[in-house]
């Protein structure tokens, strides 16, 4: 079983549309968790961290259930620019990125 | 202020080549990582580095690989000899504090093994 897992997609979804990213991971003793952001041919770039209480950051909010060892990542409102793809990211001694969840908004 | 430097930021050639991969991390950061991208595997962790020092080897694919940091502004990852299976993107990140921080990523380099 891979330690971060993500449904690839694409999610293929109009502007202003709300979409919503799963992301499991098979380690409880995971201490810190991400959503990294990555363009097409750029580097990763931290997009959010997440919390236990759950965070919001404008159309972004970020859930960790730690009893089901889930992470979500739900973006409102979306924009073209959101086309990117979403990594998971789980923290033991070390990041551990998931492969990602492609995302494409379209006009 | 400047981010993580890569270089070179594409390298084309040919199988059995040796190839060297340079990044030079944020000022400050004490923890340094390299990582490979592939469309199957995704981002893995190859090696990374605290205070210079090799901490953890483990996603290094095998005795082709190997990575060296002389000094905190700059690490080497080298492919002696490389084969076409190495084609992949190579990333450099870097961190400080600990390594569940968030971690600021070079731009890369493609690698390409004919």
């Amino acid at each position: 079983r891979k330690e971060v897992e993500q449904d690839p997609g694409p999610f293929n979804v109009p502007e202003g549309a709300t979409v919503a990213f799963n992301c499991t991971y098979s380690n409880s003793a995971s201490q810190s968790f991400f959503w990294y952001r990555q363009d097409c041919r750029k580097e990763p770039k931290l997009l959010m961290s997440v919390y236990s209480s759950g965070n919001e950051d404008g159309r972004f909010t970020a859930q960790l259930n730690r009893a089901s060892q889930y992470i979500s990542l739900l973006i409102r409102d979306s924009k073209l620019s959101d086309s990117a793809t979403y990594l998971c990211v789980v923290s033991y001694q070390k990041l551990v990125f998931g492969t990602g969840t492609r995302l494409l908004v379209s006009p | 202020d400047a981010g993580v430097i890569q270089s070179p930021r594409h390298e084309v050639t040919e199988m059995g080549q040796e190839v060297t991969l340079r990044c030079k991390p944020i000022s400050g950061h004490d923890y340094l990582f390299w990582y490979r991208q592939t469309m199957m595997r995704g981002l893995e962790l190859l090696i990374y580095f605290n205070n210079n020092v090799p901490i953890d080897d483990s996603g290094m694919p095998e005795d082709r690989f190997s990575a060296k940091m002389p000094n905190a502004s700059f690490s080497t990852l080298k492919i002696q000899p490389s084969e076409p299976r190495d084609s992949a993107v190579y990333f450099c990140a870097s961190s400080s504090g600990t390594t569940h921080n968030e971690q600021f990523f070079g731009p890369g380099t493609r690698l390409t093994v004919l």
